[in-house]
């Protein structure tokens, strides 16, 4: 149980371009989704927290205007990133909790923008 | 703020050896501490977490750690390293009053065979 996927596991897109990542909680509902930015061999940074019906809460210095954070369901997280650009490739990891429980993490999208 | 930090960017073990990978940590009040391991191009794992109890935790794949509040420290240990153990490690902490984590900067184990 508890299984988190994410959608695509790879995306190369051109610079200007936008992209919609997935995360989705299988067999669970999540209350709360998280979206984590890596760097190669880098730890990973919270981007922003989002909550079911709700507005995501960013963290400071996530410009919220160009990852946008949609959590329509209580089994569906998206992160579009808007006009993306080279700076933008990066592994975006997302998880999912529900309450009373720990994060649950999704095997992660590898984005590359050329 | 809560922090944790890996002193060690690297380890490097033979197969059988016992395996430690470090973690000090900084937070105020009690800590709730978890370790996850990645795969290349992989999401996390879960391995184990300490929030209250016995100073030493049990987790998956063999793993355990032992939290030391006097030293802040909440090191990782496996007794016999296999070469399936190579992998990124984090340690982390969460905020008492909501679920967000800070992750460490990550420690690469290399178990050679």
């Amino acid at each position: 149980g508890a299984v988190v996927s994410q959608h695509p596991s790879r995306v190369i897109c051109k610079s200007g371009t936008s992209v919609k990542i997935e995360c989705r909680s299988l067999d669970f509902q999540a209350t709360t989704m998280f979206w984590y930015r890596q760097f190669p061999k880098q730890s990973l940074m919270l981007m922003a927290t989002s909550n079911e019906g709700s507005k995501a809460t960013y963290e400071q210095g996530v410009e919220k205007d160009k990852f946008l954070i949609n959590h329509a369901s209580l089994t569906l997280s998206t992160l579009t990133v808007t006009s993306a650009h080279p700076e933008d490739s990066s592994f975006y990891i997302c998880s999912a909790r529900v309450e009373g429980y720990e994060q649950y993490f999704g095997p992660g999208t590898r984005l590359t923008v050329t | 703020a809560q922090s944790v930090a890996q002193p060690e960017d690297q380890v490097n073990v033979a197969e059988g050896n016992p395996l430690t990978v470090k973690c000090t940590y900084s937070v105020s009040g009690n800590p709730y501490l978890f370790w996850y391991v990645q795969y290349p191009n992989r999401g996390l794992q879960f391995l184990l977490k300490y929030i209250t109890g016995d100073n030493l935790v049990k987790g998956s794949y063999g793993f355990e750690a032992e939290f030391n509040k006097s030293q802040t420290s909440f090191h990782l240990k496996k007794p016999s390293a296999l070469v399936s153990d190579s992998a990124l490690y984090f340690c982390a902490v969460r905020d008492p009053n909501d679920y967000k984590l800070s992750f460490g900067a990550g420690t690469t184990v290399t178990v050679r065979a």
